[in-house]
């Protein structure tokens, strides 16, 4: 099955700077990598998404790339602010069923 | 706008006991999941029905049993209840045929077992 890897697993930034966290995957037939945010006490919620047959998404101060070759993808946030302090999963999809593999998950701490 | 709702936020259980936890979409969602959140160890996933009566083991199956007999609700079962069930527990609801990924998920519910 899929194995999905993710660092760092907490992650400091000063407000207005950019954040990096990145996932890497082992199944070369998975297709669809999405990305959730989940605030303290609330639950994880899609914030973006990308297919594997793009190697980059913007939406906004977020973006995603995703490198096919290698195995990586990486979640891209610019101009931090505090709202954007939560706990980050990466994911990949399973071929052949509709089941997601998460990652172990990235604590972001915006520092204003 | 997607709604998955959880029976409880909180449950105290004791060992030994038999708990359910239940989970209700409304957006006619074929696909339904169960995971577990703990710290440092992400989503883990208990089961999941891609259809009414249809079950799959996920990762993490052992010591947990699951019902789907409406499309709307699924069921997460835990026959015995031990200490090491402790956890965080979420549902999560996804339309089928690949089209539309996304899984939308509930609140959770945070279970102790004494």
């Amino acid at each position: 099955g899929e194995n999905v890897e993710q660092h760092p697993s907490t992650l400091s930034v000063q407000e207005g700077d950019s954040a990096v966290i990145k996932c890497t995957y082992s199944d070369s037939a998975s297709n669809y990598f999405p990305w959730y945010k989940q605030e303290l006490g609330k639950r994880p919620q899609l914030i973006i998404d990308i297919r594997s047959n793009v190697g980059e998404k913007k939406d906004q101060r977020i973006a995603v790339t995703l490198n096919k070759t290698a195995k990586h993808f990486s979640l891209h946030i610019t101009e931090t602010q505090p709202e954007d302090s939560a706990v980050y999963f990466c994911a990949a999809n399973n071929f052949g069923n509709e089941k997601l593999t998460f990652g172990t998950g990235t604590r972001l701490t915006i520092i204003p | 706008d997607v709604k998955v709702t959880q029976s409880s936020r909180y449950l105290v259980k004791r060992t030994g006991e038999k708990v359910f936890l239940e989970c209700v979409q409304d957006m006619d969602h074929e696909n339904m999941f169960w995971y577990r959140q703990d710290p440092g160890l992400g989503l883990r996933l208990i089961y999941f029905s891609y259809d009414v009566k249809m079950k799959e083991k996920g990762d993490i199956p052992e010591g947990y049993s699951v019902s789907r007999e409406k499309k709307e609700r699924f069921s997460l079962i835990l026959e015995s209840a031990s200490t090491n069930q402790t956890s965080m527990y979420l549902c999560a609801s996804s339309l089928a045929g690949g089209l539309e990924e996304t899984q939308y998920f509930g609140p959770g519910t945070r279970l102790l077992v004494l």
